[in-house]
């Protein structure tokens, strides 16, 4: 069954430190999407992707970056981890019809 | 761009009754609306959705209402379980797959007393 994967599923690292959290969908969609969630806020989105090569900035982008190399993959990188992105990240991609299908979730924490 | 106001944040009811949760939203070019529930530790995952083209959908216990004009929608579950525990979102957007993220409310923590 086609399928959206992400990796780790956990994380722990240190201020300062470059982070990438993997996303791997096998549906073929051409979009696709990174969210965080915390307490309070619901999902925020981060970055998302019409296609190879295309990156756009969504809701809270500062200190985050994409990139898309081919259809299945969307890193998600933390060029210099800081303590207010301690968050769990959803990634997502979009069918057709508009129905968003999401990741697992990574959890990470900044210390 | 849009947003997405959800009440309440908490709801309490007893088993069996019935749960009401209402968004609005500010975009009145959306016309997309998804519902996603969120269990504990989970990844949220649609369980009804509408266009704006229907004001009404039902699937089982579960219904969504659309007022366009006024700009809101609701989730209704009927003869609630405690399987019905868990976080519920809203969302509005654009359908047809478009690249543009979904706005989502900051969700609803439905709680069901036994």
């Amino acid at each position: 069954d086609a399928e959206i994967t992400q990796s780790p599923r956990h994380k722990i690292t240190e201020t300062g430190r470059q982070v990438t959290l993997a996303c791997h969908q096998t549906w073929n969609h051409n979009n696709m999407f990174w969210y965080r969630q915390d307490l309070g806020h619901g999902l925020r989105l981060i970055h998302y992707s019409y296609g190879v090569q295309d990156t756009n900035k969504g809701e809270v982008s500062d200190g985050y970056s994409v990139s898309r190399s081919n259809t299945e993959d969307l890193p998600l990188t933390l060029e210099s981890a800081a303590s207010s992105q301690t968050s769990v990240y959803f990634c997502a991609s979009r069918a057709p019809a508009g129905e968003l299908f999401f990741g697992e979730g990574s959890r990470l924490t900044v210390l | 761009g849009e947003n997405v106001e959800q009440h309440p944040s908490t709801l309490s009811v007893q088993e069996g009754d019935s749960a009401v949760i209402k968004c609005t939203y500010s975009d009145s070019a959306s016309n997309y609306f998804p519902w996603y529930k969120q269990e504990l530790g989970k990844r949220p995952q649609l369980i009804i959705d509408i266009r704006s083209n229907v004001g009404e959908k039902k699937d089982q216990r579960i219904a969504v209402t659309l007022n366009k004009t006024a700009k809101h929608f609701s989730l209704h579950i009927t003869e609630t379980q405690p399987e019905d525990s868990a976080v519920y979102f809203c969302a509005a957007g654009y359908s047809g797959g478009g690249a543009d993220g979904l706005t989502f409310g900051k969700g609803t923590h439905l709680i069901i007393q036994p």
